[in-house]
């Protein structure tokens, strides 16, 4: 069955430091996936995806993140994060005939001044 | 371009009570989404929509939520009658095609509910 793992419930990384958010699926065939941020009181927003191609994306705001297969993670990053990042992050796989997104339980993020 | 959009934004009810939520996908989304998102989960699709056509309904609790999508375009979500365990946010989302497995979805703002 499709699954999405977040390991970390909660991360708190100081402004201007770097950042990593884990990401693990399983899924039995190529997998979509995509990365979705949520601020409070609003809906999900993509940070990027992947589906083929090159491993590395580049996303909106500067967050990037790596398809690895062999290791079935899907990591996101970013190099200097600022206070307005402060949110939830989610992690999702879709596929299958529909298009169905499985979501992670997401990562929250705190930052520090 | 207007985003997908939610009313209403929260909604406080006691248990028993029956409940409706609307949603209006971006203009031309063929595919409409319904999810429940309970505090400290991932978003869980309850419903998906193709033009106004359901696609997949196999984790709506059948015996109390309803779905429809009138003429391809709208959605209500009803709840009847609610338990304390649908105290969740739900989110509605469309995309452009009919299903495509890369294609993005996009979120409207949620229905926070509360039932007491």
């Amino acid at each position: 069955a499709q699954s999405v793992t977040q390991p970390d419930i909660h991360i708190t990384v100081s402004e201007g430091a770097s950042l990593e958010l884990r990401c693990n699926y399983s899924y039995g065939a190529t997998p979509y996936l995509f990365w979705y941020v949520q601020s409070p009181g609003q809906g999900l927003q993509l940070l990027l995806k992947y589906f083929s191609g090159d491993t590395l994306v580049q996303g909106i705001k500067g967050f990037e993140a790596e398809f690895k297969r062999s290791q079935s993670s899907f990591n996101l990053r970013k190099p200097s994060v600022h206070w307005s990042d402060a949110a939830e992050y989610f992690c999702a796989v879709g596929g299958g005939s529909q298009g169905n997104l499985i979501f992670g339980k997401g990562t929250k993020l705190s930052v520090k001044p | 371009e207007a985003g997908v959009a939610q009313s209403p934004r929260y909604k406080i009810i006691e248990k028993r009570q029956s409940v409706a939520f609307w949603c209006n996908p971006i203009s031309g989304h063929a595919t409409l989404y319904w999810y429940q998102q309970i505090l400290g989960q991932g978003p869980k699709l309850l419903i998906q929509f193709q033009n106004n056509g359901v696609v997949d309904d196999s984790q709506l609790p059948k015996d109390r939520f309803s779905a429809e999508r009138l003429k391809g375009v709208d959605s209500t979500l009803k709840i009847q009658p609610a338990k304390l365990e649908d105290s969740a946010v739900y989110l509605c989302a469309s995309s452009p095609l009919l299903g495509a497995a890369q294609e993005t979805q996009y979120f409207g703002p949620g229905t926070r509910l509360l039932v007491l």
